[in-house]
């Protein structure tokens, strides 16, 4: 089945740095990556989808320029928090539709990443 | 657009006994796919079951199984003989079929399987 990879699974960085996730799908091509953010024992919220070779499209009140996302090629999906602050923590999960068999195989997942930013 | 709405925070039940969730959505599209992931503790996403919407036929995948009620807009899932592996988060989400790729999801569902 299609898998994507994501590192690293949990990051602890300062305050004014930056952190790069990434999403690598393994067996297939993901022309497009969409990245979450989750609170804790919340839902899901989209932050911005990403599309290969062209400018990723973000949501209604995600600042673009603190999550630079990159999607430079067919299997890699990049996030980059930038000047990070505490109320970036949070945890990040990236998603690509595993179109292979048709839209009834839904999305896959990777598995994460929790950053906390001290 | 879509909105899904789970309308359980949270559930509780015994173990190998059955508990439902529940899920409507609003939606004007006549084709699309429901789908229920569920998030255990590790908070990865796993697919539990999928539904397409022109099939009248619930789906079924062992032990869980689906109530879907297109024209009330409803998507419930059912767990039999539960696990206490089945402890996790469920959320209910939608796909319209050719038309975007967003998944919708609803809040989830936080469910506790009780020894």
């Amino acid at each position: 089945g299609a898998v994507v990879s994501q590192h690293p699974s949990w990051v602890i960085c300062k305050s004014g740095t930056s952190v790069k996730i990434e999403c690598r799908s393994l067996d297939f091509q993901a022309t497009t990556m969409f990245w979450y953010r989750q609170f804790p024992k919340q839902s899901l919220m989209l932050m911005a989808t990403s599309n290969e070779g062209s400018k990723a499209t973000y949501e209604q009140g995600v600042e673009k320029d603190k999550f630079l996302i990159n999607h430079a090629s067919l299997t890699l999906s990049t996030l980059t928090v930038t000047s990070a602050h505490p109320e970036d923590s949070s945890f990040y999960i990236c998603s690509a539709p595993a179109w292979d068999r048709g839209q009834g195989d839904g999305y896959t997942f990777g598995s994460g990443t929790r950053l906390t930013v001290v | 657009a879509q909105t899904v709405t789970q309308s359980q925070p949270e559930m509780s039940v015994q173990e190998a006994e059955t508990v439902t969730l529940s899920c409507t959505y609003d939606t004007s599209e006549s084709n699309y796919y429901l789908f229920w992931y569920k998030q255990p503790p590790s908070r990865q996403m796993i697919l539990v079951i999928r539904q397409e919407a022109y099939k009248q036929q619930n789906a079924t995948e062992n032990r869980f199984s689906v109530n879907f009620q297109k024209a009330a807009k409803s998507f419930s899932l059912k767990i039999s003989d539960s696990q206490l592996g089945d402890t996790a988060m469920y959320f209910c989400a939608f796909l319209p079929i050719n038309a975007g790729n967003m998944l919708t999801f609803g809040g989830g569902t936080r469910l506790m399987v009780k020894p």
